[in-house]
């Protein structure tokens, strides 16, 4: 898998943006970047997942540099029901690898 | 539309005994992943079914086996269990034919070995 770096952990007040940024630099052309994010005691949640271009679902905005290697995870405006750990993957094929990913604090 | 489902939710063995984890994937979804996640840890891939066979296997000894029945199902089991196979073990999905399908994950099933 290409290798992703993630800070250990964010502060973001609540009704903020939350911008949560993920290095990649070893990504190859056809290679996913994929957010999820995992609440206590809660299996992982998909957020969303892009190739080169901006997506945004009802859930967040990723937005990938034109060179493919970050890519930044942006939660709008940003609630308690947030805080979780935040983790961004890039897989080869199906197979996804899972580092310590980024814990997000929202704070009221 | 259902989830992932797994069964069950919480379970408590003994260390040697054997155990046995189940997995409905999403409807629709024909290949089943189970991951392993330590307490403060991130998930970690144990292996992957599709067509009722393994097809990836992370670094994980054999005592962990699985199997995929033909409505895509999944079972994880387990043998020999030690205390330090106590984690949240996830079951996920995915659909085989869109190379960049996401996993959609269960809730997962807490296992202590005492």
């Amino acid at each position: 898998d290409a290798k992703t770096t993630q800070p250990p952990s964010m502060d973001c007040a609540e009704g903020r943006a939350a911008n949560l940024p993920c290095n990649h630099s070893t990504i190859s052309g056809n290679e996913y970047v994929y957010w999820y994010r995992q609440i206590h005691s809660q299996g992982p949640q998909y957020i969303i997942h892009g190739l080169k271009n901006n997506e945004t679902n009802e859930m967040a905005s990723l937005i990938i540099t034109e060179d493919r290697k970050s890519s930044t995870l942006i939660l709008p405006h940003a609630t308690l029901r947030d805080t979780a750990v935040y983790y961004c993957i890039v897989p080869r094929g199906q197979n996804f690898v899972f580092g310590p990913g980024t814990r997000l604090s929202v704070l009221p | 539309d259902a989830g992932v489902t797994q069964s069950p939710t919480h379970l408590i063995k003994t260390r040697g005994q054997q155990v046995t984890l189940r997995c409905s994937p999403k409807s629709g979804h024909d290949t089943v992943s189970w991951y392993q996640q330590a307490l403060g840890q991130g998930p970690q891939f144990i292996f992957q079914y599709y067509e009722e066979e393994e097809r990836q296997r992370g670094n994980f000894p054999d005592r962990f086996s699985g199997h995929q029945f033909p409505n895509y199902s999944s079972e994880l089991n387990v043998n020999a269990l030690l205390l330090g196979d106590s984690a949240l073990y996830l079951c996920a999905s995915s659909l085989n034919r869109f190379y960049n399908s996401p996993l959609h994950f269960g809730n997962g099933t807490r296992l202590t070995v005492t």
